[in-house]
């Protein structure tokens, strides 16, 4: 079967940086991908790695690493704001543009 | 561009109707999926479609069905509906492209099944 694991959980203090982790177990992979989503609302999208490495978008990275089924969110300088659940999902093959999420880190952002 | 768009947003039924969940984009993207969410749940996917025409079942298809006549509308039908089908109905959509995970989601549907 397919698997996702993250932190239910993550508490930080807003100008703080913050890393969730992801490992994931998938009968094929074609990239990670992470989401963000407040209450009420819908996911949308924050970063995406198909290969080993770092990415960054501003005051959020993500890395991969491929050999270690495991990728991670780096959160900088924390604002209240991104109190919300993060996702990290698997796509599994190029042709399905679908794909399969982890059950969420929620992050609590403190003053 | 209004994005994706679904309606209803909230929606309550009694166990053994039926009813649609529309979801439409106006991007032009090829590919258009339907998640569920259950309380502190990530998103499963139930269907999915890479072109009008084209459709597949995706982690948790039973008593829903789909059909992609147009690039635009991607309906959910619930066929008879569960207590278990009581949840937030997401659709999304994304193109053929350079970033083809990028995943744009609608507002969603909020469906009680009593």
């Amino acid at each position: 079967g397919q698997s996702l694991e993250q932190p239910s959980e993550v508490t930080a203090v807003e100008g703080a940086i913050v890393q969730i982790n992801c490992t994931y177990q998938t009968s094929g992979f074609y990239g990670l991908s992470w989401y963000q989503q407040h209450d009420g609302g819908a996911p949308t999208f924050l970063s995406y790695n198909a290969l080993d490495g770092l990415e960054e978008t501003g005051r959020f990275s993500s890395f991969l690493s491929r050999s270690d089924s495991y990728g991670y969110l780096l959160l900088q300088e924390l604002q209240m704001k991104d109190s919300a659940s993060y996702f990290c999902a698997v796509s599994m093959d190029t042709g399905r543009r679908a794909l399969t999420f982890g059950s969420g880190t929620r992050l609590q952002v403190q003053p | 561009n209004a994005g994706v768009t679904q309606t209803p947003k909230f929606q309550v039924l009694k166990t053994g109707q039926s009813m649609t969940l529309q979801c439409a984009q106006d991007m032009n993207h090829e590919y258009m999926s339907w998640y569920r969410q259950d309380p502190g749940m990530g998103l499963r996917l139930i269907h999915y479609s890479v072109g009008a025409g084209i459709t597949d079942q995706g982690e948790v298809p039973n008593g829903y069905n789909v059909s992609r006549s147009t690039t635009e509308d991607f309906p959910l039908r619930l066929l008879s509906a569960a207590p278990s089908q009581t949840s937030v109905y997401f659709c999304a959509s994304s193109y053929r492209g350079d970033s083809p995970y990028e995943q744009y989601f609608g507002p969603g549907t909020r469906l009680t099944v009593t």
